[in-house]
Formats: C-alpha cells, structure tokens, sequence
C-alpha cells in the first residue's frame, strides 16, 4: 500500500491528452512540490518535473504538472507511442521523514 | 556527465547479509545528499534510504530500518549499502540516486542492481 494513491493505469490515442493523478496527504503533497518520473520499459527511472513545473534538460514541455491542496496531477499532451511508460509520484512526507511514492500508473497509447 | 553505477547485488539467503555499492562520477559527490530506492520484480518504487552530504545524517524506512544502514566515503565518491539479515521481500533492483539541490527528488538514477534473496 503506498502513501501516495495513483490510478494503475491509464490510456489514450496518440496526439491525445492524458491526466495522471496523484493523491496524498497534508504532510506530504500538502506542504511539498511533488516530482514526477518516467520509468520506460526495461530501464531505471528518470526525473520528468520536478519543482514548480521545473523539466530537466530534454523534457518536452508536452509535460506539465499541477497542485491543488493534497492533489497533483501530470498532464501529457500530443501522446506519441514513445511515452508508453510507467510514471510515478513522489514527495518528502514530512510527519513520516521518508520519501514517499504513488505506485505508480501504466501509460498505453492505443 | 553525472554517472552512477551500483554493484555488488546477487543471491542471499535469508538472513544473510550482502553490501552495496554506488560509485558516483561527473560531479561533486561531497555536495550532495544521496538516496537508495529500489523496485520488487513487477512492481512499484519503495523508498529505502537517504544520507546527508558529510554522512552524519540518515533516514530509513520502516520496513528496512535496524537491518540496512546507509554509508558514504566521499574521499572514494562513493555510497554504500549494508544489508543484514535480508528477508526474501527485500528482493529488489535497487537503485542509487542523487537528490537534487532543489528539493527531495531524485534527479539522477543508477542503472540498479538485482538482489535476489532466496534458500
């Protein structure tokens, strides 16, 4: 059971839109900026946002993210089949003093 | 280039013990606060640990605390795992990470490596 509630899957048509949630709690989403990773298959995971809409270098800015009170969400728009990956949510819970997680949601572009 | 490389994963029996290590590379390992994460076969990422930059500092969770403990050399760059009295749900790629200067994500993950804990 993660701290962090993500939807196991979602999916979409290339060139569509997606939305990924991700639900927390006071002292995690509540009162941090939540990151965001792009786990492609077969390989480790990779930092997508971060930070106040923050994409390291060769992030597309098709990715955006949003917060509202204990909830972020990661948007995809123009889906392309390269975007088939496992995505994660993670903050700092403060109360707990670990990081924290969502577990994780299943991208497929029909 | 910022390159992380794990090693030292394989097969443990139950209640053995098995060390991990993190060699880091293209930047200033003293400087920053580093992490281990790590992925059951199949399944989601489960925070493990995190270390301060000198070291004096670490955080652990729950399910791993008392029996792993995170270390690092920053003289070597490198970052270390003690893993004791392994169960077989510690079966796990685990993945080495640098948190960033921004916050507490990780901006840059190791390759992994798989530890297999079986009789």
């Amino acid at each position: 059971q993660s701290v962090l509630t993500q939807p196991p899957s979602v999916s979409a048509a290339p060139g569509q839109k997606v939305t990924i949630s991700c639900s927390g709690t006071s002292s995690n989403i509540g009162s941090n900026y939540v990151a965001w990773y792009q786990q492609l298959p077969g390989t480790a995971p990779k930092l997508l946002i971060y930070d106040n809409n923050k994409r390291p270098s060769g992030v597309p800015d098709r990715f955006s993210v949003s917060k509202s009170g204990t909830s972020a969400t990661l948007d995809i728009t123009g889906l392309q089949t390269g975007d088939e990956a496992d995505y994660y949510c993670g903050t700092w819970d403060a109360s707990l003093t670990v990081v924290v997680f969502g577990g994780g949601t299943k991208l497929t572009v029909l | 280039e910022v390159q992380l490389l794990e090693s030292g994963g394989g097969l443990v029996q139950p209640g053995g013990s098995l060390r991990l290590t993190c060699a880091a590379s293209g930047f200033t390992f003293s400087s920053y606060w580093m992490h281990w994460v790590r992925q059951a076969p199949g399944k989601g990422l489960v925070w493990v640990s995190r270390i301060n930059a000198d070291g004096s500092t670490t955080n652990y969770a729950d399910s791993v605390k008392g029996r792993f403990t995170s270390s690092r050399d920053n003289a070597k760059n490198t970052l270390y795992l003690q893993m004791n009295n392994v169960r077989a749900e510690d079966t796990a790629v685990y993945y080495c990470t640098r948190e960033s200067k921004i916050g507490s994500e990780s901006d840059y993950w190791g390759q992994g490596t798989l530890v297999t804990v079986s009789s």
